[in-house]
Parts: structure tokens; sequence; C-alpha cells
């Protein structure tokens, strides 16, 4: 399995709170991405990351910001949580970002915003 | 821009019997088409990827799919179903990059004994 570790597992939070999910990786791959999967919708690209300080934009990235200061950590913080936010939460990862590479997914983290 | 659409939901098949898991898909350069399976409470793996040369696809666990460019089509299946396939079945398409890669909405596959 892919070195990818999620933090936290879960976490239940009130809205209006700041709330900051963790990727942590060991396989020095260079892209890493924030997904959330919702019932109906699949996953969907909040925002990704091609190397350190270098991020981008995704599908559904309002609401959320990242942060990459190290090659192994990807950080996403939802700055004033709301309720459309509750979702599980997942990481990935590709070594290179090509178009025909596959992804490798952490484990996912539940959120949920009250 | 990409776009897939799994059909149904849900599927539920009995054990032994053949695994049809569709997905069509829309994109406006040469697709890379994946499937990701999914078991509870973990997250995506991947079971087959196609991108150029043979259409016939095969995956792990006796999985394969096949893409089919005259009906933008590229479905799932497997001759016998196992107990242990019972999981959420996800198809998806890669543009330009893998920040273009859309996925669809999933399909749950049950197995009945």
């Amino acid at each position: 399995d892919a070195g990818i570790t999620q933090s936290p597992r879960h976490k239940v939070t009130e809205t209006g709170t700041p709330v900051t999910l963790r990727c942590h990786q060991t396989e020095n791959h260079r892209y890493m991405y924030w997904y959330r999967q919702d019932p109906g919708h699949g996953l969907r690209l909040i925002h990704y990351s091609y190397g350190v300080k270098d991020t981008d934009k995704g599908e559904v990235s309002d609401g959320y910001s990242v942060s990459r200061s190290k090659t192994e950590d990807f950080l996403l913080t939802l700055e004033s949580a709301t309720s459309s936010q509750t979702s599980v939460y997942f990481c990935a990862i590709s070594e290179q970002g090509g178009t025909n590479e596959k992804l490798f997914f952490g484990s996912g983290t539940q959120l949920s915003v009250l | 821009a990409q776009s897939v659409t799994q059909l149904g939901s849900h599927v539920s098949v009995s054990e032994g019997a053949l695994v049809l898991l569709r997905c069509n898909y829309s994109s406006s350069v040469p697709p890379y088409l994946f499937w990701y399976v999914q078991y509870p409470n973990q997250g995506l793996q991947l079971l087959l990827k196609y991108t150029t040369g043979a259409t016939l696809v095969k995956g792990i666990n006796g999985f394969e799919a096949e893409f089919k460019k005259s009906e933008t089509s590229f479905h799932l299946t497997k001759p016998s179903a196992h107990m242990s396939d019972a999981a959420e079945y996800f198809c998806a398409v890669s543009g330009r990059n893998n920040n273009d890669m859309r996925f669809g909405a999933g399909t749950r596959l049950t197995v009945k004994p």
C-alpha cells in the first residue's frame, strides 16, 4: 500500500469554526490532491499541488484553502466550516501527475459540520 | 471537458453470476479511462485502466473492461461474482493531466449468497 496517512480520521465540528485536515505521504510523489466524496456525486477535486508551494484550484474549491510547505505534507483548511462541507475527504497522490497515471488514495477523513 | 455517467447506482447479483457495471464517458481529447474500487471505510484502489492500444483491458481480481470508442463506453465485467467483490465501483476519465480527472457517481455492487 502507498504510504498515505490522513488525519484526523473522523472530525465533528460546529458551523463557523476553522478546520484543518492533514495528508502525509512517504512516497516522495510530486502531485497531491484533495477530493471530497458525496453520495450521487462521486469524487470531486477540491485543490491539488504539483510541488512545494505550488497549488491550484479544482472543481469545487470555494470555501477551501490548501498549503504545501513540504513535499510530504498537504493541508486542507476550511476557514469557516459550513454544513454543506460535511463530507468524506480523500487525499490522493501521483508520481508526476500524468494523464495516464493512477492515483493512490488515503483512507479518508469523515467530517461532520453541525 | 470530461464527464462520466455510471448507469445504475446499485447493482445486485448472485454469487457466481456475471457482473456488469456500465460506464459512459464524454471527453474532448482522447480519453484515458479508469475503474477504481472502494471497500468499506477505505480509499479507492485502481482495478484497471485504459490508455492506448488493446481495447480489452484486464485488471485485478478477474475484472476486465472494454473500451468502445463508437459507443463512448467502458463497461466493467467479471464472469463470476464472488462475495468479496461487494464494494463501490467508480469509473473515471482523465483529460490532459490528472487534475482533469472526473469520476462517476459510483455503483454499489451487492453480491447475494
